[in-house]
C-alpha cells in the first residue's frame, strides 16, 4: 500500500531554535496535511497543502507541498515549549478518496 | 460537547471478549471516520461514512471488525474476538456536510489494551 517516510523520526533542540522535518512518497497525493498530536490528544491539523509547488505559511510554521507531488516539509521557527509534541503528515491520494495515509511521526523535544 | 467525543477514552479487555468504541461527531457533522493508531506509528484508514452509509471500509484489518452509524449521528466500532495485536489507539474524526478529509477534526480516542 501506499507508505510516507517521514524524518527524522526524533529531535532534540533548544529552545529559539528553527526545526525542519520532511515527508516523502513513491506515490503522487493530491493533497498534503500537517498534523501536531500531543500526548492523550489527537491530530490537530497545522497546515494543509492543496497545489503543487504551493508554499503556505501559519504564523511560525511554513510547509510546503513538493512539485512533484511526492513530498513536503515543515518547518518550525524560533521553537518554544508548547511546539513539543509529535509532527504527522499524511497525504490525500490523487480521485478524492476520503482518507488519509499518514507517515510515522516526528517527535519534537525542545530544551529551555 | 463542541468536538468529537469519544468513550470510554480507556479500555482492557481480555483476550477473546468483544468490545465496543464509541464516537460522538460534531452535531451536523454528516462524515466520520475511523482510524487505528498502533504505539510509535501514525494514524490507519479503518472505514469512512457518509451520513448513515459505509462509504469505504477498505481499511478494516478483518471480518472481526465491523461499524455501524444507524442514525447518522454516533458511531460504534465493534472488535469481535480480541486479539493483543489489536491494541491501539481508536481515533475518530468528523467532517461537515460538503466536507472534506481534509476538514475534519480528531477526538481524542480510546485507548484498547488486550490482555
Amino acid at each position: 500500500g501506499q507508505q510516507l517516510n517521514q524524518s527524522p523520526q526524533s529531535m532534540f533542540i533548544q529552545e529559539g531554535e528553527d526545526v525542519s522535518m520532511n515527508c516523502t512518497s513513491s506515490s503522487i497525493f493530491n493533497t498534503w496535511l500537517w498534523y501536531k498530536q500531543d500526548p492523550g490528544e489527537g491530530p490537530v491539523l497545522l497546515i494543509a497543502l492543496y497545489k503543487a509547488g504551493e508554499l503556505t505559511s501559519n504564523g511560525r510554521l511554513t510547509a510546503q507541498f513538493g512539485i512533484t507531488r511526492k513530498d513536503s516539509f515543515l518547518n518550525i521557527s524560533a521553537s518554544i515549549p508548547s511546539d513539543v509534541g509529535i509532527y504527522f503528515c499524511a497525504g490525500q491520494s490523487m480521485g478524492g478518496a476520503q482518507k488519509l495515509v499518514f507517515g510515522q511521526g516526528t517527535r519534537l523535544t525542545i530544551n529551555p | 460537547g463542541a468536538g468529537v467525543s469519544q468513550t470510554p477514552s480507556n479500555k482492557v479487555t481480555e483476550k477473546g471478549k468483544y468490545v465496543e468504541l464509541r464516537c460522538d461527531p460534531i452535531s451536523g457533522h454528516t462524515a466520520l471516520y475511523w482510524y487505528r493508531q498502533s504505539l510509535g506509528q501514525g494514524p490507519e484508514f479503518l472505514i469512512y461514512f457518509q451520513g448513515t452509509g459505509a462509504a469505504d471500509d477498505s481499511g478494516l484489518p478483518n471480518d472481526r471488525f465491523f461499524a455501524v452509524r444507524p442514525e447518522g449521528s454516533v458511531s460504534t466500532l465493534k472488535i469481535q474476538r480480541t486479539e493483543r495485536g489489536d491494541s491501539a489507539v481508536y481515533l475518530c474524526a468528523s467532517s461537515p456536510t460538503g466536507g472534506a478529509v481534509t476538514e475534519a477534526f480528531f477526538g481524542q480516542g480510546t485507548r484498547l489494551t488486550v490482555v
